[in-house]
């Protein structure tokens, strides 16, 4: 099956620092998801991306489509507390709700006091 | 507007034990998922329906089957629980690839 790789697995910053985080596939996507998964929460959408090279901005975050389409960024900027959480992206080969997302293995923010 | 409700939030099970997970949303959407969370696995799909009547296998079908007999609802099964099963289950639903979550159930099966 197709293979998502999520880097860096787990990140400790200061707050007010910038992040970035990042996920690459194996195989073309033509969707690319951002999720944050809180303690004890379900993940929340935070960003869609539908097109290779798009650059989609939620605030303070800030996420890419790469070109190849095997690959996809997430930049969050001025690091706050309530960022802490696992971050997720996930893949879809097509652009319809009818195909199941893949999901990569997440990385885990923790913000130093 | 609730989203997407999950029931019951934990549960704890003897091995060989059945029980159901409910999942209900109100969103309308087509589409409805059951994902399990392991630590260092991130979400893998169990099991998928693409509207009333229908299901499909995910990456991890095996032990688990699943109803949906109204739209609203997608129901989760194990017949005879095994210690691996334990884990984290989310229930999602989406209308096009925007998938909403629920807020998970605890399984631990001892």
């Amino acid at each position: 099956g197709q293979q998502l790789n999520q880097s860096p697995q787990s990140m400790f910053i200061q707050e007010g620092e910038d992040v970035s985080m990042n996920c690459t596939s194996s195989s073309i996507f033509n969707t690319w998801l951002w999720y944050k998964q809180d303690p004890g929460e379900g993940p929340v959408l935070l960003i869609a991306l539908y097109k290779a090279g798009e650059l989609t901005s939620n605030g303070r975050l800030t996420a890419q489509f790469g070109i190849t389409r095997k690959d996809s960024f997430l930049n969050i900027s001025a690091s706050i507390p309530s960022d802490v959480g696992i971050y997720f992206c996930a893949g879809q080969v097509s652009n319809f709700g009818n195909e199941k997302l893949t999901f990569g293995t997440g990385t885990r923010l923790t913000i130093i006091p | 507007n609730a989203g997407v409700t999950q029931t019951p939030k934990f549960r704890v099970l003897k091995t060989g034990q059945s029980m159901t997970l409910l999942c209900a949303q109100d969103m309308n959407h087509e589409y409805m998922y059951w994902y399990r969370q392991d630590p260092g696995m991130g979400l893998r799909l169990i099991h998928y329906s693409v509207g009333e009547g229908t299901t499909a296998k995910g990456e991890v079908p095996d032990g688990y089957n699943v109803s949906r007999l109204k739209k609203q609802n997608f129901l989760l099964g194990l017949e005879s629980a095994a210690p691996s099963q334990t884990s984290v289950y989310f229930c999602a639903s989406s209308k096009t690839n925007e998938a909403f979550f629920g807020q998970g159930t605890r399984l631990t099966v001892v």
